[in-house]
Parts: C-alpha cells; sequence; structure tokens
C-alpha cells in the first residue's frame, strides 16, 4: 500500500523558517518525481515545487523561488521542504504527492494527508 | 508559464444532471491535462489523465476531452457522492512543474 506521510507543519513567526518532511513507503521512491502543493484555509490547490527521481531537475513557484527549498533522500524515501523567510501568504495545507508520468502526461497519483502551517505573530 | 482558467467557479445541480466544467490553457498542451475531484477534509483524487483517460476505479460517467488549449469535464447523471470541487491541472515533464485551474465547485441545488 502506498503511504505519504507529511510532518513537520506547525506554528511559525513571519521571517522564521520551518521544515517540512514527507516520508513515504509502497513504492520505489527513487524512481518518482514529487511534488508539493499547498491549500490555502478555504482556498484552491497551488503547485509550491517539483523535483525529479534523482534531483536533477527543480522547479519551484514563483511565490516561493528564493525562499523555499525542495530536497528528497531516496535512501531514506523522504521528502522535504525547507521554508525559510515565511509570510502570512504561505500559511496552507501542505500536501506531498507522488507523481505518475507516461508519455509526457504527468499527474499525481497518490496525496499525503497534508501537514499545516500557521503563520502568525 | 502556463496558466489554467476554469469556468464556471461553480454550480448548482441536482442529481441525475449533466455536468461540464471548462478548463482553458494559455498555451497549447497536447493532451496534458489532468482531472482532481476534491471533497471536504480529504486530499484530491485524480478522475481523468491525458486529457480523456479514466483513471483505475473512477466511475464511467466521469469523461474528459480536449486538446490543445480547451478542455472539458462531464459527469453524466450526477449523484450524490459527486458534489465536490474539481480541478484541472497541466505538468511539464523537465523541469517538474504542475499548474492547477482554480477549481469548480459543484452544490446542491
Amino acid at each position: 500500500e502506498v503511504q505519504l506521510v507529511e510532518s513537520g507543519g506547525g506554528v511559525v513567526q513571519p521571517g522564521q523558517s520551518l521544515r517540512l518532511s514527507c516520508t513515504t513507503s509502497g513504492f520505489i521512491f527513487d524512481d518518482y518525481a514529487m511534488h508539493w502543493v499547498r491549500q490555502a484555509p478555504g482556498g484552491g490547490l497551488e503547485w509550491v515545487s517539483g523535483i525529479s527521481w534523482n534531483s536533477g531537475s527543480i522547479a519551484y513557484a514563483g511565490s516561493v523561488k528564493g525562499r523555499f527549498t525542495i530536497s528528497r533522500d531516496n535512501a531514506k524515501s523522504s521528502l522535504f521542504l525547507q521554508m525559510d523567510s515565511v509570510r502570512a501568504e504561505d500559511m496552507a495545507l501542505y500536501y506531498c504527492g507522488k507523481a505518475y508520468c507516461n508519455g509526457g502526461n504527468c499527474y499525481i497519483e497518490y496525496w499525503g494527508q497534508g501537514t499545516l502551517v500557521t503563520v502568525s505573530s | 508559464d502556463i496558466q489554467m482558467t476554469q469556468s464556471p467557479s461553480s454550480v448548482s445541480a441536482s442529481v441525475g444532471d449533466r455536468v461540464t466544467i471548462s478548463c482553458r490553457a494559455t498555451q497549447g498542451i497536447g493532451s496534458r491535462l489532468a482531472w482532481y475531484q476534491q471533497k471536504p477534509g480529504k486530499a484530491p483524487k485524480v478522475l481523468i489523465y491525458g486529457a480523456s483517460n479514466l483513471q483505475s476505479g473512477v466511475p464511467l460517467r466521469f469523461s474528459g476531452s480536449g486538446s490543445g488549449t480547451d478542455f472539458t469535464l462531464t459527469i453524466n447523471s450526477l449523484q450524490p457522492e459527486d458534489f465536490a470541487t474539481y480541478y484541472c491541472q497541466q505538468a511539464d515533464t523537465f523541469p517538474p512543474r504542475l499548474s492547477f485551474g482554480g477549481g469548480t465547485k459543484v452544490e446542491i441545488k
């Protein structure tokens, strides 16, 4: 059974840092790209960042570029998101997702349950 | 970057109705489009990938069509469990980048 479990969310002050983790099981982690997607309270889905299977290709949404860093540890089947200089608008439920790509068609096949980041002074 | 626009943002419908949701990309994306369903308090679930391919286990009343810049999700004979929010998503493989539409909430009439 594929499982993705996010952790590391919590209350953070504006300007501070937070590190999210996503621990996975049930699939060969280093075969797949992974993504972080967030959802503000009452809002829609917003893609945050993606990383290829070998960390050789990484992308960020413009809203987080230069502040967030995605990484992965294939030996530990884990995905991370380092969030620096956090802003009020970063407050959201953060999901990690396992990508599935077939002939250029990519989508998130499995999602975690999310970890909540609250920004408050 | 490619932007995705969905319409309408919400729709009221009754059980048994047909519902159509549109998604438009700012530039051609071939068939690289997926549709998700999200219910309150739950993670999204993929319904359609490659614009028209039904994900395993998804009921046949869901269908997707379109290519290039214009896409449609159709729900035939709406069921009580279909009341949810639906999102379209396009993807680039390298770099691994996704873009979601703003969502369409299907509400009970």
